[in-house]
C-alpha cells in the first residue's frame, strides 16, 4: 500500500526558533499533498494543500507567512514553521494523494511539535 | 469550520459488545469516510462510502450513509481491546483534489 513518512516524529524547540517538517510519498508521486494540525484531545483541521510545483493554498485563519509550505517534489512537501512560539505545539500530520478526486487521503504518522 | 460532527463524545464498552458511532454533516458530500487513530499517531482509514451508496460492509466495520439526513453511522461488531482509539467521520467538500474536512471524533474505550 502507499506509504507517506515524515521527518522528524517529535522535536522540541526555544521559541523564536523555526523548525521544518518533511512529508515524504514513498512509493507512489503525490501530485498534491495536505497539511493538517492536530492540537490535544481535538480533531484535525486543515491547515494548507500544497500541490508540486506551485504555491500552497492555505485555509482561512492559518498565517501563510507563519507556515511556509514547499512542495518542491513529486514525493517531498516541506512545512516549516517560522519563529514558533509555545502556542504552535501540535500534532502536525501531513496526507497525499495520487491524483485525482481526493478519495483515499494517505496519511503520515504525524510530527509532535512541542515549543517552549 | 467544523463539517462532521460526531456522537457520542467517548463510548467505553466491554470486550466483544458492538459500538456504535454516529457522524453529521452539513454541506453536500461526493463521499464519507471513517478513520482511526490511535493515541498520539497518525491516521488509519477504514472505510469510504459514496454518496450513492447507503450501506458499505467490511470485515467487522459496517457503515451506513442517509444523505436525506446527512448523517452517517460506524458500527465495530464484536469489539476487541485493539479497537480501542479515536474513530473520525471526514467528508471532502469538494469535487476534486481536497482536503478533508474532520468531525470531533469519537474516543472509544473497549473494556477486557
Amino acid at each position: 500500500g502507499a506509504v507517506v513518512s515524515q521527518h522528524p516524529s517529535w522535536v522540541i524547540c526555544k521559541s523564536g526558533t523555526s523548525v521544518k517538517i518533511e512529508c515524504r510519498s514513498l512509493d507512489f508521486q503525490a501530485t498534491t499533498m495536505f497539511w493538517y494540525r492536530q492540537f490535544p484531545k481535538q480533531s484535525l483541521m486543515l491547515m494548507a494543500t500544497s500541490n508540486e510545483g506551485s504555491k500552497a493554498t492555505y485555509e482561512q485563519g492559518v498565517e501563510k507567512d507563519k507556515f511556509l509550505i514547499n512542495h518542491a517534489s513529486l514525493t517531498l512537501s516541506t512545512l516549516t514553521v517560522t519563529s514558533a512560539h509555545p502556542e504552535d505545539s501540535s500534532f502536525y500530520i501531513c496526507s497525499a494523494i495520487a491524483g485525482g478526486p481526493a478519495d483515499t487521503q494517505y496519511f503520515g504518522p504525524g510530527t509532535r511539535l512541542t515549543v517552549l | 469550520s467544523q463539517q462532521g460532527e460526531e456522537d457520542p463524545q467517548a463510548l467505553s464498552i466491554q470486550e466483544g459488545e458492538n459500538a456504535t458511532m454516529n457522524c453529521s454533516y452539513k454541506t453536500s458530500i461526493n463521499n464519507l469516510q471513517w478513520y482511526r487513530q490511535n493515541s498520539g499517531r497518525g491516521l488509519v482509514h477504514l472505510i469510504l462510502i459514496r454518496s450513492n451508496e447507503r450501506e458499505k460492509h467490511s470485515g467487522r466495520l459496517r457503515v451506513t450513509l442517509d444523505t436525506s439526513k446527512k448523517s452517517s453511522s460506524l458500527l465495530i461488531t464484536a469489539s476487541r481491546a485493539a479497537d480501542t482509539a479515536s474513530y473520525f467521520c471526514a467528508t471532502v467538500r469538494g469535487g476534486g483534489a481536497d482536503g478533508l474536512t474532520f468531525g470531533k471524533g469519537t474516543h472509544l474505550i473497549i473494556q477486557p
